[in-house]
């Protein structure tokens, strides 16, 4: 089955600085690739997803960029703040694997973001 | 539109004995998903139900169960209750199946002592 790796697992950032959170991916025909924060005590929320027709995404200050090549994306976050400090996971789909992977979300282990003010 | 609930939020069950989570998602939706949420395992998932059929089931054992009612709202059961299913258990919700953005509920706190 797919297996997601995540790096790394700690990040600290002064205000203003920029964080990268790297993600692999075993399965080749996976396809969508959703980012989700989630700040203590909370549920965690998309922030921003990708899918694998496409090789980068922006919103705001969060970017996503796919290389489905070397099977790793990464999640791009400039001019961090306080707000920002969070447990943040990567994901992978393939709704193809066996015919009945459908909606099935592999989780990487999660980087805990802070940033100092 | 109100977001994906889950009641109850907190669960305290002692071993041995059987449990269930409700979930209701966004209205509209029709694929909801379950995953446990642990320090040491992460986020992992349990099964996924569309249409009141499970589409997926993840690596878990027999004691835990789900079902989808024809208003989409899920349910999950664990049965034999072990204190390692202490956990956060978390429902997300899907407008179809498939690559679908998926909407996470608050979670369901279980502790088992």
């Amino acid at each position: 089955g797919e297996n997601v790796e995540q790096h790394p697992s700690t990040l600290s950032v002064q205000e203003g600085d920029s964080a990268v959170i790297k993600c692999t991916y075993s399965d080749s025909a996976s396809n969508y690739f959703p980012w989700y924060k989630q700040e203590l005590g909370k549920r965690p929320q998309l922030i921003i997803d990708i899918r694998s027709n496409v090789g980068e995404k922006k919103d705001q200050r969060i970017a996503v960029t796919l290389n489905k090549t070397a099977k790793h994306f990464s999640l791009h976050i400039t001019e961090t703040q306080p707000e920002d400090s969070a447990v943040y996971f990567c994901a992978a789909s393939n709704p193809y694997a066996g015919g009945t992977s459908y909606g099935k979300l592999t989780f990487g282990q999660g980087t805990i973001l802070t940033v100092h003010p | 539109k109100a977001g994906v609930t889950q009641t109850p939020r907190y669960l305290i069950k002692t071993r041995g004995q059987q449990v269930t989570l409700s979930c209701s998602p966004i209205s509209g939706h029709r694929s909801v998903s379950w995953y446990q949420q642990t320090p040491g395992q992460g986020l992992q998932f349990l099964f996924e139900y569309f249409s009141e059929t499970q589409r997926n089931k993840g690596n878990f054992p027999g004691r835990f169960s789900g079902r989808q009612f024809s208003n989409s709202r899920s349910e999950m059961n664990v049965s034999t209750l072990e204190l390692g299913d202490s956990a956060l258990y978390l429902c997300a919700s899907s407008l179809v199946e498939g690559t679908d953005t998926q909407y996470f509920g608050p979670g369901t706190r279980l502790t088992v002592l």
